[in-house]
């Protein structure tokens, strides 16, 4: 959606390299969250920020939420080929609809 | 623990055709929704539910019926398929008990139109 958009759109890592994906959006973030797609699959959640300056990890996954920059990014330290998959960064601004990030394709060669 | 459930899982029809696609979900969510996928568009809202017997249009509804008779299912309709609807659709689910809720997917319906 315009509301929401992610950077880069793809991204080629070595296997151990670390990489961000940020996601921006154009009104005022609330609470953002961040799934993972796996290719042909459904999204799984990853993570959920709520608060402004909030930093949550799951296992090498950090995710920040910058709500003056009305920005979040993703970090993955030490990316293994597990982590291929295309991220998403999604929004609620009306407490009904959703949007979501156009995605960043994440390919990590071993 | 099957969480949402769609079918098909593929499908393909002709021009002019018809067809549900289902989705069904198993944690008595009230929130249920219908999102397309297509290639530098990511997940676009076609429509929504918030509780059986309420639906409501999303970002692109034209094409697109909806019906919510009971808190399980939420079937999208196409009354007559155009190739532009070719797509991978997925419904998704959330409880609407605090704020924020994350949105629960099903594994997507591929569908072509030819």
């Amino acid at each position: 959606s315009q509301e929401l958009e992610q950077s880069p759109q793809s991204l080629i890592v070595q296997e151990g390299k670390n990489l961000t994906i940020n996601c921006t959006s154009s009104k005022t973030l609330y609470g953002l969250y961040w799934y993972k797609q796996k290719y042909g699959e459904g999204l799984i959640f990853l993570m959920m920020l709520q608060k402004g300056g909030e930093e949550k990890s799951h296992e090498k996954i950090t995710a920040k939420l910058d709500e003056k920059k009305q920005q979040s990014s993703l970090h993955i330290t030490a990316s293994q080929p597990s982590h291929a998959g295309i991220y998403l960064c999604g929004a609620d601004y009306t407490g009904n609809q959703f949007y979501f990030g156009t995605g960043t394709s994440l390919t990590v060669i071993p | 623990n099957a969480g949402v459930t769609q079918t098909p899982k593929f499908q393909v029809l002709k021009t002019g055709q018809s067809m549900t696609l289902q989705c069904a979900q198993d944690m008595n969510h009230e929130y249920m929704s219908w999102y397309r996928q297509d290639p530098g568009m990511g997940l676009r809202l076609i429509h929504y539910s918030v509780g059986a017997g309420i639906t409501d249009q999303g970002e692109v509804p034209n094409g697109y019926n909806v019906s919510r008779s009971t808190t399980e299912d939420f079937p999208l309709r196409l009354l007559s398929a155009a190739p532009s609807q070719t797509s991978v659709y997925f419904c998704a689910s959330s409880s609407r008990q605090g704020s924020n809720q994350p949105q629960h997917f099903g594994d997507g319906t591929r569908l072509s139109i030819l």
